[in-house]
C-alpha cells in the first residue's frame, strides 16, 4: 500500500484566517515533505522532515509553519496568507530521503 | 541553467506508437531519478525509478539513465489514450527532489 492521505481536499480562507493542512501515511516512511504546485508548473519543495526533524526549509515565508507530531503525521499551519499563496499543496513521503516519494492527493487552497 | 530540463512538448502520438520523453540534469552528484505521471487536476503518480546506468523496464515503460551524459529518458510503448497526461522528470540531489517543467503527452485514438 502506497497511500498518503491529505485533508481537507479543498480549503478557502481569508488573509486573516489561521488554518492547518494535514497529511498522514502508514507505510513506515521516515521522510515526509510539503510541496507547493501552481497551475501548469511542477511541484516546488517547501519542507523536508527526516525522522520527525525538520531537515530542509527552502526559504519558505514564516506564514507557513510545518509540524511533525509523530512519524505518521505532518501538518502545515497557515496564517496571514496572501492571494498568491493559492495553489495545490502536496504532501509526500518516502522510506529514506533519497528514495521514491509517494504523493498524497493534495489540498487545493484558495486565499481570498 | 535549470537543474532539470525536459523536452518541452507538447507531444502528440497516435495510439499504439512509442512516446519518447527526454530529461537532462545539471548536477553530476545526483543519485536517483524518477518519472511521475500527472493527470490534470490530480497529484503526481510515481511510474518509474532508476538509480544506475542502463535501462529499466516495467510493463510498457522503459527508463534509461546515462550518468556520463547526465541524461534520463522514458519510453512509453504501445501508447494508449489513458497515457495522455503530463510526465514529470524528477532528480534527487542532496536529498532534495527537483522537477523538470513537464512534458504533456496526448495519445490520439
Amino acid at each position: 500500500d502506497t497511500e498518503v492521505t491529505q485533508t481537507p481536499k479543498h480549503l478557502v480562507m481569508g488573509m486573516t484566517n489561521k488554518k492547518s493542512l494535514k497529511c498522514e501515511q502508514h507505510m513506515g516512511h521516515r521522510a515526509m515533505y510539503w510541496y507547493k504546485q501552481k497551475a501548469k508548473k511542477p511541484p516546488e519543495l517547501m519542507f523536508v522532515y527526516s525522522y520527525e526533524k525538520l531537515s530542509i526549509n527552502e526559504s519558505v515565508p514564516s506564514r507557513f509553519s510545518p509540524e511533525c507530531p509523530n512519524s505518521s503525521l505532518l501538518n502545515l499551519h497557515l496564517h496571514a496568507l496572501q492571494p498568491e499563496d493559492s495553489a495545490l499543496y502536496l504532501c509526500a513521503s518516502s522510506l529514506g530521503t533519497d528514495g521514491e516519494q509517494y504523493f498524497g492527493p493534495g489540498t487545493r487552497l484558495t486565499v481570498t | 541553467q535549470k537543474e532539470v530540463e525536459q523536452n518541452s512538448g507538447p507531444l502528440s502520438v497516435p495510439e499504439g506508437a512509442i512516446a519518447s520523453l527526454n530529461c537532462t540534469y545539471s548536477d553530476r552528484g545526483s543519485q536517483s531519478f524518477f518519472w511521475y505521471r500527472q493527470y490534470s487536476g490530480k497529484s503526481p503518480e510515481l511510474i518509474m525509478s532508476i538509480y544506475s546506468n542502463g535501462d529499466k523496464e516495467d510493463g510498457r515503460f522503459t527508463a534509461q539513465l546515462n550518468k556520463a551524459s547526465q541524461y534520463v529518458s522514458l519510453l512509453i510503448r504501445d501508447s494508449q489514450p489513458s497515457d495522455s497526461a503530463t510526465y514529470l522528470c524528477a532528480v534527487n540531489t542532496d536529498y532534495k527532489l527537483s522537477f523538470g517543467a513537464g512534458t504533456t503527452v496526448t495519445v490520439r485514438a
